[in-house]
């Protein structure tokens, strides 16, 4: 059974940082793309990043270019994102999916608040 | 950026109700889309893929049609289960881009 388990929300004030992690099981982790996804308080989803299997081809939203960094460690079978100058606007949950393919998002973890203060 | 419209973005219907949800893309997308279901509270689940294949496991009364820019999910006979907002998902171009959700709500 896969299971992709999140951690490192949290409350952090504007501009401040955040480093999230994923754990994945149940699959062969160095063989699929990974993603965050990220959802407002009632909003709506957002795709953020994703990460190829060997971690050489990352993709950005434009929002959080150069603020938000993706990597992965396949010995761990883990995904991180690492927020930088966070925004109150990135306040959210946090998803990490994987991807089928290099295309849409097959399994998802149950998501980790992000709160940003002003 | 490719824009992602669903419509309507609330239906009232009841069980046994055949219920569709349109997905209206700013340019032509193929058939790169998904389509997911999210509960209060629950991360979203995949339930169709390349705009009209069954996920493993989904009911086969969810139905998925559609290509280039038009697309509708289709509930064929509406279960309490399925009380729920449904976001179509883009993958044809970066970056991917979701539908602002259709809540299913019951009537």
């Amino acid at each position: 059974e896969v299971q992709l388990v999140e951690s490192g929300g949290g409350l952090v004030q504007a501009g401040g940082s955040l480093r999230l992690s994923c754990a994945a099981s149940g699959f062969r982790f160095s063989t699929y793309w990974m993603t965050w996804i990220r959802q407002a308080p009632g909003k709506g989803l957002e795709w953020v990043a994703n990460i190829k299997e060997d971690g050489s081809e990352k993709h950005y939203v434009d929002s959080v270019k150069g603020r938000f960094t993706i990597s992965r460690d396949n010995a761990k079978s883990s995904v991180y994102l690492q927020l930088s100058s966070l925004r109150v606007e990135d306040t959210a949950i946090y998803y990490c999916a994987t991807v089928r393919g290099y295309d849409f998002f097959e399994d998802w973890g149950q998501g980790t608040l992000v709160t940003v203060s002003s | 950026d490719i824009q992602m419209t669903q419509s309507p973005s609330t239906l009232s219907a009841s069980v046994g109700d055949r219920v569709s949800i349109t997905c209206r893309a700013s340019q032509s997308i193929s058939n790169w889309l998904a389509w997911y279901q999210q509960k209060p509270g629950k991360a979203p689940k995949l339930l169709i893929y390349r705009a009209s294949h069954l996920e493993f496991g989904v009911p086969s009364r969810f139905g998925g049609s559609g290509s280039g820019t038009e697309f509708t999910l289709t509930i064929s006979s509406l279960q309490p289960d399925d009380f729920a907002t449904y976001y179509c998902q883009q993958y044809n171009t970066f970056p991917w881009t979701f539908g602002q959700g259709a809540k299913v709500e019951i009537k």
